[in-house]
């Protein structure tokens, strides 16, 4: 099964431009999630998705932030505009919970967003 | 929120040699993963170990959830081993804190 699909694998735009980064999360997975890192701050939860409805997004770091998963097998991460602030990897995760699954989170590969 | 310590920081060693990498938690958990994030940035699951001990061919992971520690064995280390180790507690319902990591560099 493929794993966690994110696109583009790198973006620089320019600062006030909108972004959207795309995730196509592991087939039948329940739960998908939104993750940030950069070197001050680490790995950060920014938001999560359980059958495609927004959970938690209390990570989220202001209104220029926005999520959304139509269906089971699309989520994007929009912002709008862009600050150089913004620049870090963004990364998406899925995980199953239904059944006997462990649980285990898979992240894609990340989109890199550089904001200049 | 819970605090994540993963110890050493930075461990440079020599192609062959082993190393042990250590997590500690500060309250109990749900869940604990290990995960490799490699020069190119990707991060790769290790162990899913809440609680035991697994093995997978060089690597091993001991999880002591009463005493609040992990630990990472890597065994005859190679250069493609190099990279960043961070540990993962999921401490609230789908929310994981990650450590800061233990970046390691494996030397020819």
């Amino acid at each position: 099964d493929a794993g966690v699909i994110q696109s583009p694998r790198h973006e620089v735009t320019e600062m006030g431009q909108e972004v959207t980064l795309r995730c196509k999360p592991i087939s039948g997975h329940d739960y998908l999630f939104w993750y940030r890192q950069t070197m001050m701050r680490g790995l950060e939860l920014l938001i999560y998705f359980n059958n495609n409805v927004p959970i938690d997004d209390s990570g989220m770091p202001e209104d220029r932030f926005s999520a959304k998963m139509p269906n089971a097998s699309f989520s994007t991460l929009k912002i709008q505009p862009s600050e150089p602030r913004d620049s870090a990897v963004y990364f998406c995760a899925s995980r199953r919970l239904a059944g006997r699954e462990t649980g285990e989170l898979f992240f894609g590969e990340g989109s890199r967003l550089t904001v200049l | 929120g819970i605090q994540v310590e993963q110890s050493p920081p930075d461990l440079i060693l020599q192609e062959g040699a082993n190393s042990t990498l250590r997590c500690n938690f500060s309250d109990s958990v749900n869940n604990l993963q290990w995960f490799h994030q490699n020069p190119w940035g990707q991060l790769i699951n290790l162990f899913y170990i809440p609680s035991g001990t697994k093995q997978n061919g060089r690597l091993s992971a001991t999880t002591v959830a009463t005493e609040r520690y992990s630990l990472l064995y890597i065994s005859s280390s190679q250069t493609t081993d190099s990279g960043v180790y961070f540990c993962a507690v999921e401490y609230n319902f789908n929310k994981f804190y990650f450590g800061s990591g233990t970046k390691l560099n494996v030397k020819p």
